[in-house]
């Protein structure tokens, strides 16, 4: 069975400020890999996905994530925090295509940025 | 805006009752998913349907049911409600040949049992 950690439900950064929100994932098969952020009172956007290949993941917004199979992580990062990051953020998991590609996600880290 | 459409956008309804949600998916997508999301269960997978049949269930109650028509929008039918159930629920895609397994999330159905 798959399943997602993310560690920290609130994270706090000035702006400005590295961002960092993380994730490790549990699963039987190499996984395809998911970042979606939620602004209040909106659904869910896409902000990047690793399915094979480069391992470093670019997104929108300035996002970036890093799969690394060893640590059975794909953390989130941005350089520079800006006002309008400030929302939730959910790491997720699915088998790789070919298969039932439900997504699981992780509990979610609500992202506060602090001028 | 992901092109998956969903209605109502905010429900008000009381214990005991049963209501409808309703989703379109983008245009040439063939995967519906219901998903909900709660304070205290997170973001949690309740069912897929693929081209009108069943493909998956997730943690969906009994007095939950969903089904896709040919048209391939999608209806969450939720009864006997509790206020437990309130939650927003979302509705997603998937286009049918993506191998990136890229779900698109529509913006959700607010329900509020009462």
């Amino acid at each position: 069975a798959q399943s997602v950690t993310q560690l920290g439900s609130h994270v706090s950064v000035s702006e400005g400020a590295l961002v960092l929100l993380r994730c490790n994932y549990s699963s039987s098969v190499p996984p395809y890999l998911f970042w979606y952020v939620q602004y209040p009172n909106q659904g869910l956007q896409l902000l990047l996905k690793y399915t094979t290949g480069a391992t470093l993941v670019k997104g929108i917004n300035g996002f970036e994530a890093e799969f690394k199979k060893s640590e059975t992580s794909f953390h989130l990062t941005k350089p520079s925090a800006h006002m309008s990051d400030a929302a939730e953020y959910f790491c997720a998991v699915s088998l790789p295509s070919g298969v039932y590609n439900k997504l699981i996600f992780g509990a979610g880290t609500r992202l506060a940025v602090h001028p | 805006d992901s092109g998956v459409t969903q209605t109502p956008k905010h429900l008000i309804t009381a214990t005991g009752q049963r209501v409808t949600l309703r989703c379109s998916p983008r245009s040439g997508d063939l995967s519906v998913y219901w998903y909900q999301q709660s304070l205290d269960q997170g973001l949690q997978f309740l069912i897929h349907y693929y081209n009108g049949e069943e493909r998956a269930k997730g943690n969906i109650l009994e007095r939950f049911s969903a089904q896709q028509f040919p048209d391939l929008h999608s209806e969450l039918n939720l009864s006997s409600l509790e206020l437990g159930d309130s939650a927003l629920y979302f509705c997603a895609s998937s286009p049918p040949y993506d191998s990136g397994n890229t779900i698109y999330f529509g913006e959700g159905s607010w329900l509020t049992v009462v």
